[in-house]
Order: structure tokens, then sequence, then C-alpha cells
């Protein structure tokens, strides 16, 4: 079956730092990949997404390029804002109508 | 264009009762999902909808939790009888298929306490 791994947090960072969240998945055929972001007491919110090998995603800074060979897509900002702590998610879907696999999540702290 | 809609916000009941969570998804959306989510399992897929019909449940826990969806602006997810392991956060999110993998738009959710 299908399955996200991301590097378990809390990630700290001080603003302006450089991130980088490591996501690595398996699956079968060519999932489409996404980044979702959840701010306390809220819903999840799309960052970004890609639906095929080589595509890059990219929203308010942050950037992921989907690698087949390496299955993976890590989330990378240049400089990061204290507004950008959050928790943020990994994910997968096989296409169409399926439902999405979660990784468990990375929470980002970024201190002024 | 009002986003996906859920009810109760917060949901605070004792154990052995039914609790019933409503869904209403985006006007156009025909995909309807389910999610919880857990610090211990993170967020796991309960059951989707397409076009009204439950497609694949197989991640609902048990048969004391059940869903609906009697029509293309509303679903229901319920309880029966609660647990105290039941409490969670859980999410309902629609989705317009057809022509590439659209995101998912996701509501605020409900956080469910069970005493």
């Amino acid at each position: 079956g299908n399955s996200v791994t991301q590097m378990e947090g809390p990630v700290t960072l001080s603003e302006e730092a450089f991130l980088t969240i490591n996501c690595t998945y398996t699956a079968t055929g060519y999932p489409s990949l996404f980044w979702y972001v959840q701010y306390p007491g809220e819903g999840l919110q799309l960052l970004l997404k890609a639906t095929k090998a080589d595509d890059k995603g990219s929203n308010k800074g942050f950037e992921a390029t989907y690698r087949k060979e390496t299955t993976s897509f890590h989330l990378e900002k240049g400089s990061v804002q204290v507004s950008d702590s959050a928790v943020y998610f990994c994910a997968l879907t096989g296409g169409g109508a399926d439902g999405l696999t979660f990784g468990k999540g990375t929470h980002l702290i970024i201190q002024p | 264009d009002a986003g996906v809609i859920q009810s109760p916000r917060h949901e605070v009941t004792e154990m052995g009762q039914e609790v019933t969570l409503r869904c209403k998804p985006i006007s156009g959306h025909n995909s309807l999902f389910w999610y919880r989510q857990t610090m211990m399992r993170g967020l796991e897929l309960l059951i989707y909808f397409n076009n009204n019909v439950p497609i694949d449940d197989s991640g609902m826990p048990e048969d004391r939790f059940s869903a609906k969806m009697p029509n293309a602006s509303f679903s229901t997810l319920k309880i029966q009888p609660s647990e105290p392991r039941d409490s969670a956060v859980y999410f309902c999110a629609s989705i317009r298929t057809g022509g590439g993998s659209q995101p998912q738009h996701f509501g605020d959710g409900t956080r469910l306490s069970i005493l």
C-alpha cells in the first residue's frame, strides 16, 4: 500500500534560516504529491502540489520537487518567518477521487 | 465561495452517547472524505464517497462508526456508542474529480472529546 515518511519534529529554527523538511514515499503507479500546512486550531490548507516526476510545486516562498528516482518530495524555503510556524504534512494520492495518505506531520517552530 | 463547513466545531460528551458530526462540502464537489487526526496515529482516512456513494470504508475503525451521504450537499459521521478512545479531531474534505489531481479542500474540523 501507499505510505509517506517525513522527518519527526519539532523543528526549531531562527527567523531567516533555511528550511528543509524531508519527505519520502512508497506508492504504486504514479502518485500526485502534496504539502499541506495546519495552523493551530485550523484545518489543513494546501501549500503546494506536484503531479508528475520532476514537477516543482511552489507557493509563498516554499518549494518542493517531485523526485521519482529517490521517491522524495522535500519541502524547502530559503528564509523562514515567524508566521511560518505550523505543522506541515506531506501527502500523496493515487489520483482521481482517491483519499490522501499523510505523513505524521512536522511541527515547525520559528523563533524571532 | 464558502469552503467545507463542519459542525459542531467542538463536542464534549460522555461515553456511551451517540455522536453525529456533520459536513457540507463545497458546492459542485462530487467526492467527500472523512479523516481522523490523533497524536498517536496522525491523519487517517476513514471513508470516502464519490457522487454520494461510499467507495472505500476500510478505514472505519469499528462497527460503531457509520457514515452517510444522503445528497450532494450533506454528509454525517456517526459514532454509537462513543468511547474515550474516539476522542480526536475529525476532518471532512471535498474535491471535484475529473481532469487531473485536484487538491482536497478541508473543513476546520470537529474536536471531539469523549469523557
